[in-house]
């Protein structure tokens, strides 16, 4: 069975922090590893990453694939309380299969 | 046009009502998804339907009726529901057009309340 798992599950940092959030996976033909965020309603697109080693960034935020040891992390520098949401990692294998991991809850105090 | 459009954005019905969620996207999508979305949960996928068909079916209780009239639209029909089965409905499209480079575009959802 495919299985996503990102840490922490929940995190609470000051404005102006940089947060790490990991997502580790096993799954069964892997083709990509999406990060999304959600805020209160549908998780809007952040990432999408297919090769190893290649950094996607977007202003503050940034992530990186290492195909070999299975996890991907997501970087966001100089936090702000906008960034406050869940973090969602999905992993994309098989034919049109996407697994969720269980999200991370970012919370950015002023 | 770059959205998936979901209606409604709330519903409440009844135990015994007959309602249905709409889903739209006009992007050339030929890969739509439902998911089921509780509080503080990651989205739990319902169904696939890729070029019309139904394709993953994730033992979802038969009170959910998914159909598909065509590439640009997909439904969700709800019949006999529970309370438990109050959620925020996701519909998600992607494009098949390039290996690997499936990006599922999420619409806003339909938050529903069973009562």
């Amino acid at each position: 069975e495919d299985k996503v798992v990102q840490s922490p599950l929940s995190l609470v940092v000051h404005e102006g922090d940089t947060v790490t959030l990991n997502c580790s996976y096993e799954v069964t033909n892997f083709r990509s590893l999406l990060w999304y965020k959600q805020e209160k309603k549908a998780p809007t697109f952040l990432f999408m990453l297919t090769s190893s080693g290649i950094e996607k960034k977007s202003g503050r935020l940034s992530s990186i694939l290492d195909k070999k040891e299975l996890f991907s992390i997501l970087n966001i520098t100089a936090t702000q309380t906008g960034d406050s949401a869940i973090y969602l990692c999905a992993v994309l294998s098989g034919y049109s299969t996407l697994t969720f991991g269980k999200g991370t809850m970012l919370l950015v105090s002023p | 046009d770059t959205e998936v459009t979901q209606t409604p954005k709330h519903l409440v019905m009844g135990m015994t009502n007959k309602k249905s969620l709409k889903c739209e996207q006009h992007m050339g999508h030929r890969a739509m998804y439902w998911y089921k979305q509780k509080a503080k949960k990651p989205p739990e996928l319902m169904f696939v339907y890729s070029y019309e068909k139904l394709s993953i079916n994730e033992s979802v209780p038969s009170r959910f009726s998914p159909e598909c009239p065509n590439s640009s639209l997909l439904n969700l029909h709800l019949h006999a529901l529970q309370p438990e089965d109050s959620a925020l409905y996701l519909c998600a499209s992607t494009s098949f057009a390039v290996a690997g480079a499936n990006v599922l575009t999420f619409g806003a959802g339909s938050r529903l309340t069973v009562l």
